[in-house]
């Protein structure tokens, strides 16, 4: 099945500085590619996601890019806030509506 | 737009006993996944239903079981609970938006402890 490897397992910024997390992923297949931030206590919840027909794609201080040859995508926060402080999940799928998820980023901004 | 509703949100149960979760997903959308998240496993794929049909189903033991009635909403079962299906259990509302991978919203989660 697919194998998805996200690093780095903890990240602490500065606030205002860049925060960048990588995923690699094992299925050439997959084709799917969303991030989800999970805050204490709550589910994960929908930050960005990328199609394999798209290298790059943002939304305001969120970025994420997809390299298919070398089968990785990147997460990437700009002018980083303390809200941006959470358990942020990459993960992939094929037509088969099952996610694989990374294993999980803990990022902390330091105010 | 209401979110995934999931009901119970914590649950105490204890070994050998079996137990039901809950799971509304967004109106309109007519497919639901389920996934347990815990922290030595992480996020894992039980199953997903598609009106009322089982599509695909993760690696887990025959304990674990679930359907979808005519409504969307979606219940799953785990029977003869192990202290390691202490979990986050985690329901995920799927859209359509005519590409061929869902775009997954996912609920609060029932907090599951067994004893």
């Amino acid at each position: 099945g697919e194998n998805v490897e996200q690093h780095p397992s903890t990240l602490s910024v500065q606030e205002g500085d860049s925060a960048v997390i990588k995923c690699t992923y094992s299925d050439s297949a997959s084709n799917y590619f969303p991030w989800y931030k999970q805050e204490l206590g709550k589910g994960p919840q929908l930050i960005i996601d990328i199609r394999s027909n798209v290298g790059e794609k943002k939304d305001q201080r969120i970025a994420v890019t997809l390299n298919k040859t070398a089968k990785h995508f990147s997460l990437h926060i700009t002018e980083t806030q303390p809200e941006d402080s959470a358990v942020y999940f990459c993960a992939a799928s094929k037509d088969d509506y099952k996610l694989s998820f990374g294993a999980g980023t803990t990022v902390t901004v330091r105010a | 737009k209401a979110g995934v509703t999931q009901t119970p949100r914590y649950l105490i149960k204890t070994r050998g006993q079996q137990v039901t979760l809950s799971c509304s997903p967004i109106s309109g959308h007519r497919s639901v996944s389920w996934y347990q998240q815990t922290p030595g496993q992480g996020l894992q794929f039980l199953f997903e239903y598609f009106s009322e049909t089982q599509r695909n189903k993760g690696n887990f033991p025959g304990r674990f079981s679930g359907r979808q009635f005519s409504n969307s909403r979606s219940e799953m079962n785990v029977s003869t609970l192990e202290l390691g299906d202490s979990a986050l259990y985690l329901c995920a509302s799927n859209e359509f938006r005519g590409q061929s991978t869902d775009t997954q919203y996912f609920g609060p989660g029932t907090r599951l402890t067994v004893l």
